[in-house]
């Protein structure tokens, strides 16, 4: 198992412009979750999927779109990229959401929005 | 409001020593309380969970937490620190109120164990 991986790592992104967070999980979780990790500010979630066709917002959702089409991928989606989306990003997932489940977290994008 | 808490940014420990980690908690109901780690430019890994039971809960690489329900405090320990521990240590309350169950993150704090 590959577990979570996202992709890209890095990118560098002009005020403005849009990109899409690829997130993919094989471990065929029903839960998937993208957070943001500013320094000093912990984890903040920003939207979450319980299901294939089924998202809702987190805590910061305002500047991001997802779907989630199939079980195994839930991209997000930048439109108007802006200077306060600098951060890392990271994807988990979990099997359900039960009070005693784990989340699994991908490797984190990093990005910059110069 | 349901929060969780650590007190410390930065923890420094000399190899060897013990290590703890501090954690505090305010939920209704029972508390569902998790550690993870973060490596550097790594994602966050699980460590250990408390869901009910034995208050001394071990997890992965030699840590436990030990569940104080009087304290509202679920502190992560390391009886033997190593230069490897060194990484950023968060811990996180599930949200029982509502349906969406949610984790609630503490800061983190960044632990240097130094040889």
């Amino acid at each position: 198992n590959a577990g979570v991986t996202q992709t890209p790592k890095f990118r560098i992104l002009k005020i403005g412009q849009s990109m899409t967070l690829q997130c993919t999980q094989d471990m065929n979780h029903n839960y998937m979750y993208w957070y943001r990790q500013d320094p000093g500010m912990g984890l903040k979630l920003i939207y979450y999927s319980v299901g294939a066709g089924i998202t809702d917002k987190g805590e910061v959702p305002n500047g991001y779109n997802v779907s989630r089409s199939t079980t195994e991928d839930f991209p997000l989606r930048l439109e108007l990229a802006a200077p306060s989306q600098t951060s890392v990003y990271f994807c988990a997932s979990s099997r359900t959401s039960g009070m005693s489940d784990t989340q699994y977290f991908g490797p984190g994008t990093r990005l910059t929005v110069l | 409001a349901q929060s969780v808490a650590q007190p410390e940014d930065q923890v420094n420990v000399a190899e060897g020593n013990p290590l703890t980690v501090k954690c505090t908690y305010s939920v209704s109901g029972n508390p569902y309380l998790f550690w993870y780690v973060q490596y550097p430019n790594r994602g966050l890994q699980f460590l250990l969970k408390y869901i009910t039971g034995d208050n001394l809960v071990k997890g992965s690489y030699g840590f436990e937490a030990e569940f104080n329900k009087s304290q509202t405090s679920f502190h992560l320990k390391k009886p033997s620190a190593l230069v490897s521990d060194s990484a950023l240590y968060f811990c996180a309350v599930r949200d029982n109120a509502g349906n969406n169950r949610k984790l609630i993150w503490g800061l983190g704090t960044s632990l240097a164990v130094n040889p």
